[in-house]
Parts: structure tokens; C-alpha cells; sequence
């Protein structure tokens, strides 16, 4: 069964601080990566997919990395408007498109 | 572009009763999936439809089940509601042919008491 393991739970970053966020999975074969940002009580808001070993995206301050066991999202200087939960899933290949989501990272950026 | 819409935004139910949520896909999509999420927990797949028909099916008993429409559009039913099943829950839709990413709706937030 697949499995998408995220850390930390919580985090709590002063604005400029940079970090990242993990996400370790477990799945037969890999057809995509998904990050999504949630803000409370609001739909995932897609920000990248990631294919294969090797593959980075950027978009702002958020940069997306992937090997074969684990993917980081670096938040390069963040803003208090970067606060939100972060969740990471996996797509295996063939069939139909079921996504596993891990439990997600919230994080907290303080002015 | 008008993207996922689900409505309604917000529903309480008591237990036992029956409750219908609707979604519409972003345009140019064809699939269409459902997820409960509960409170500090990550979204759970559902099922999914594609071609109006249920293609695949998450951990969820008879009482959850769908329908999709020719429009693409579609409902989750869920009878014989139970306290547990009060969650945000999120339409996605996507493109079948071009497995592109899901785009999820703003979700359906029940509370059941």
C-alpha cells in the first residue's frame, strides 16, 4: 500500500529563516509527486508535480526536490504569508489516478 | 477560467440522515475524484469517476457513493450518517487522457451531530 510520510509535524520559522520540509514515500512505482499548499478550512492549492529522481521546480520562494525514497519543498526567506499546511502525495502508475496524501506540515512564519 | 466549484460550502446533518454534495470540474476536465479530510489529517481518497462510471474506490464503506454526469459534474452521497463522517470534504478533477495534476474545489465543510 502506498505511504507518504511528512516532518516535521509543525514548524515555526522566523520571516527570512529558511528551511525545508520532507516527505519520504513508499509506492509501486512512481507516476507523479505532488506538493499542495492548504490554507485552514480551504481546498489544496496545487504547487508542483515532480516525475522522476533528479527533477526541481521553483516557484517564488518555494523550491521542490526529488530522489527515489523522498522529496524536500525549501523555503528560501519566507514571509508571514507563506504561513500554511504543506502536503505532499504520491501517484503510483497505470489505472486510474487515486492520490495518497501524508498528514502534512503546517508551518508558521512570525514576523 | 472558471475552476473547481463545490457546493455547498458548509452543511449540518443529525445522525442518520442522508446528505448530497455537488462539484463541478475546472473546464477541459473529464475525471473527477472525492476526498474526506478530517481535522489535522491529510486528504482520503474516495473514489474517483471517469466516464460516468466509478473507477476506483478507496477504504470507504456502501454508504459513501457517486454519481457523474454527462456534463462531468458530480454528487457524493452519503447515507446513514455517523458522527465520524464530519469532515472537509474536497472535490478534484483532472484530465484522464493527459494524467495531468488534480485541482481541488474549495471543499464542503459537514458537520454531523
Amino acid at each position: 500500500e502506498d505511504q507518504v510520510t511528512q516532518s516535521p509535524e509543525a514548524l515555526r520559522l522566523q520571516e527570512g529563516e529558511s528551511s525545508s520540509l520532507n516527505c519520504s514515500y513508499t509506492v509501486s512505482g512512481l507516476r507523479g509527486l505532488f506538493w499542495y499548499r492548504q490554507d485552514p478550512g480551504k481546498g489544496p492549492e496545487f504547487l508542483f508535480t515532480l516525475y522522476s529522481a533528479g527533477e526541481e521546480k521553483e516557484k517564488e520562494r518555494l523550491k521542490a526536490t526529488l530522489t527515489k525514497k523522498e522529496s524536500f519543498l525549501h523555503i528560501t526567506a519566507p514571509k508571514p504569508e507563506d504561513s500554511a499546511t504543506y502536503l505532499c502525495a504520491v501517484q503510483a502508475p497505470g489505472g486510474y489516478q487515486k492520490v495518497t496524501f501524508g498528514i502534512g506540515t503546517k508551518l508558521q512564519v512570525i514576523p | 477560467d472558471a475552476g473547481v466549484t463545490q457546493s455547498p460550502t458548509h452543511l449540518i446533518k443529525t445522525r442518520g440522515q442522508q446528505v448530497t454534495l455537488r462539484c463541478s470540474p475546472k473546464s477541459g476536465h473529464d475525471t473527477v475524484s472525492w476526498y474526506q479530510q478530517a481535522l489535522g489529517q491529510g486528504p482520503q481518497f474516495i473514489f474517483q469517476y471517469y466516464e460516468e462510471e466509478e473507477r476506483q474506490r478507496g477504504n470507504f464503506p456502501d454508504r459513501f457513493s457517486g454519481h457523474q454526469f454527462p456534463n462531468y459534474s458530480s454528487e457524493l452521497n452519503v447515507n446513514a450518517l455517523l458522527l465520524g463522517d464530519s469532515a472537509l470534504y474536497l472535490c478534484a478533477s483532472s484530465k484522464r487522457q493527459t494524467q495531468e495534476t488534480q485541482y481541488f474545489g474549495p471543499g464542503t465543510r459537514l458537520l454531523v451531530l
